[in-house]
C-alpha cells in the first residue's frame, strides 16, 4: 500500500514568489492534514480537510497561505506571495474515516526555503 | 503559548542504556498521547500511544508512562540501540486535532 507522497521534496524560491506544495494521502483516507515544522520548533497544525470540506483551518497563519482538496483526493497548498517566515517544513498526513484514535500517517514532507 | 512542552532537547545515551524523553500539557481535553519517531528525510511514523485512563502502557523495548493528575506523561527506551538514533515527538489530541511537542533528537552511542 502505498502511503502519504508529498512534492516536491525541496523547494528553493524567492521572497513575492509563489509556490505549490501538493499532498496524495493514502487512498481512502477521508482526513487530511497539512502540518508546519519551522526551525527546530513543534510540528505545528496548520488545516484538516474531511474528504473535500474544511473542518478546521484554525491554524492557518494568514490569508497568503490556501488549501484545497478537489474532489476530496490529493492537497494542494499554495503560498503567494512567499516570505521568508514561511520556511520551513510543510507535513501532510492523513487517517481513515471513522478512526477517533489520532494516527497519523505523515508524509516526508516539503522543505521550504525562501531566500 | 505552547500546549505541549517536551524536554531534554536533544539526548545521547550509550547502547544499552535507557532513554527518557519527558512532555507536559495543559489542555485537559486531550484524549489521546501519541509518541512518534522520525528518520532523517522522512515524516514522523506512530510509534506507540496511550489514552488517559491507563497508567503505563508497554510494547517491546517502548514504554509510556503517564501521570493524569500531573498532566505528563513520558517515553522510555530500553536497551537504546543505534538504530533507536532519531527525533522523537509526543503529541496530545483533542476533538480530532494533534499538538505536538518540539522534539527531541536522541543519539545512541555503540
Amino acid at each position: 500500500e502505498a502511503g502519504v507522497t508529498q512534492f516536491p521534496s525541496h523547494s528553493v524560491i524567492e521572497k513575492g514568489q509563489t509556490v505549490t506544495l501538493r499532498c496524495d494521502p493514502i487512498s481512502g483516507h477521508d482526513n487530511l492534514y497539512w502540518y508546519r515544522r519551522v526551525m527546530g520548533k513543534e510540528i505545528k497544525f496548520l488545516l484538516h480537510f474531511v474528504k473535500e470540506s474544511k473542518q478546521d483551518e484554525s491554524g492557518m497563519p494568514n490569508n497568503r497561505f490556501l488549501a484545497e482538496r478537489t474532489g476530496g483526493t490529493y492537497s494542494t497548498l499554495k503560498v503567494q506571495p512567499a516570505e521568508l517566515e514561511d520556511s520551513g517544513v510543510y507535513f501532510c498526513a492523513s487517517s481513515p474515516a471513522g478512526l477517533p484514535t489520532g494516527k497519523l500517517f505523515f508524509g516526508s514532507g516539503t522543505q521550504l526555503s525562501v531566500l | 503559548q505552547q500546549q505541549v512542552k517536551q524536554s531534554p532537547q536533544s539526548l545521547i545515551v550509550q547502547k544499552g542504556g535507557i532513554s527518557i524523553i519527558n512532555c507536559a500539557y495543559e489542555n485537559t481535553a486531550f484524549d489521546y498521547f501519541p509518541w512518534y519517531q522520525q528518520f532523517p528525510g522522512k515524516g514522523p511514523a506512530l510509534l506507540i500511544a496511550i489514552r488517559p485512563d491507563v497508567s503505563e502502557k508497554k510494547e517491546g523495548r517502548f514504554t509510556i508512562s503517564f501521570n493524569k493528575s500531573a498532566k505528563q506523561f513520558s517515553l522510555h527506551i530500553m536497551d537504546s540501540q543505534p538504530g533507536d538514533s532519531a527525533t522523537y515527538f509526543c503529541a496530545a489530541r483533542d476533538a480530532g486535532k494533534s499538538t505536538f511537542g518540539d522534539g527531541t533528537t536522541l543519539t545512541v552511542k555503540p
